[in-house]
């Protein structure tokens, strides 16, 4: 069973406006990290935000923010005033921690984003 | 300022050569990994270390050796490549239980097999 999943294979957003881009994660740990990467049409992995599971707190980097629903396991990607620029794949990771976990991330399929003007 | 850094960014083999992807990182991080990435299969885990002189498997570990003897390089060995292994490789690596376990990444590897 797949521990990251990313439904949606594809998004569109019009410019200036806010997209969620979608992930829900399997595990049984009760201590994990979540992370959100962009892949721009270049190829490097960018980091965008992280939340752990203890954190309180919704994560927010700039134009990103990270809806964290514990009890749904899920940790959507919110973009908001969407730019051209937002434009690429992304990918949303867990890794696993202390209680048997190796502290690698794995990675869901990915969700590629495209803004148009 | 080079953070990790792989070699080469592009190779293309014939089926059954084998080659080494090298991989280099100065933030003298415990852990690392390298990853391959295919079209709609987002990033693989393939192996991992968590120090030197440690390894583990991944998710798709077949076909691909590897080894830990200092803290900074993590090579990955295709032993006798085949045209599933054409695919994007990165390598990373992490603080792996502090600062949440953020990944940095290499900048990739486009391996083709024909």
């Amino acid at each position: 069973a797949q521990k990251i999943t990313q439904t949606q294979p594809g998004m569109f957003v019009q410019e200036k406006e806010a997209v969620t881009l979608d992930c829900t994660y399997d595990t049984s740990d009760p201590s994990y990290g979540l992370f959100w990467y962009k892949q721009p049409s270049s190829g490097e992995m960018i980091f965008l935000i992280y939340q752990g599971s203890y954190d309180q707190q919704n994560a927010t980097e700039g134009r990103y923010s990270l809806n964290f629903q514990k009890a749904r396991k899920s940790a959507n990607l919110v973009i908001s005033a969407s730019q051209l620029g937002d434009s690429a794949m992304y990918f949303c990771a867990m890794r696993e921690g202390p209680s048997g976990g190796s502290y690698i991330p794995t990675f869901g399929r990915g969700t590629s984003l495209i803004v148009h003007p | 300022n080079a953070g990790v850094t792989q070699t080469p960014k592009f190779q293309v083999l014939k089926t059954g050569q084998s080659m080494t992807l090298q991989c280099a990182q100065d933030m003298n991080h415990e852990y690392m990994s390298w990853y391959r990435q295919d079209p709609g299969m987002g990033l693989r885990l393939i192996h991992y270390s968590v120090g030197a002189g440690i390894t583990d498997q991944g998710e798709v570990p077949n076909g691909y050796n590897v080894s830990r003897s200092t803290t900074e390089d993590f090579p990955l060995r295709l032993l006798s490549a085949a045209p599933s292994q054409t695919s994007v490789y990165f390598c990373a690596s992490s603080l792996g239980t502090g600062s949440g376990g953020e990944l940095f990444f290499g900048e990739g590897s486009r391996l083709t097999v024909l």
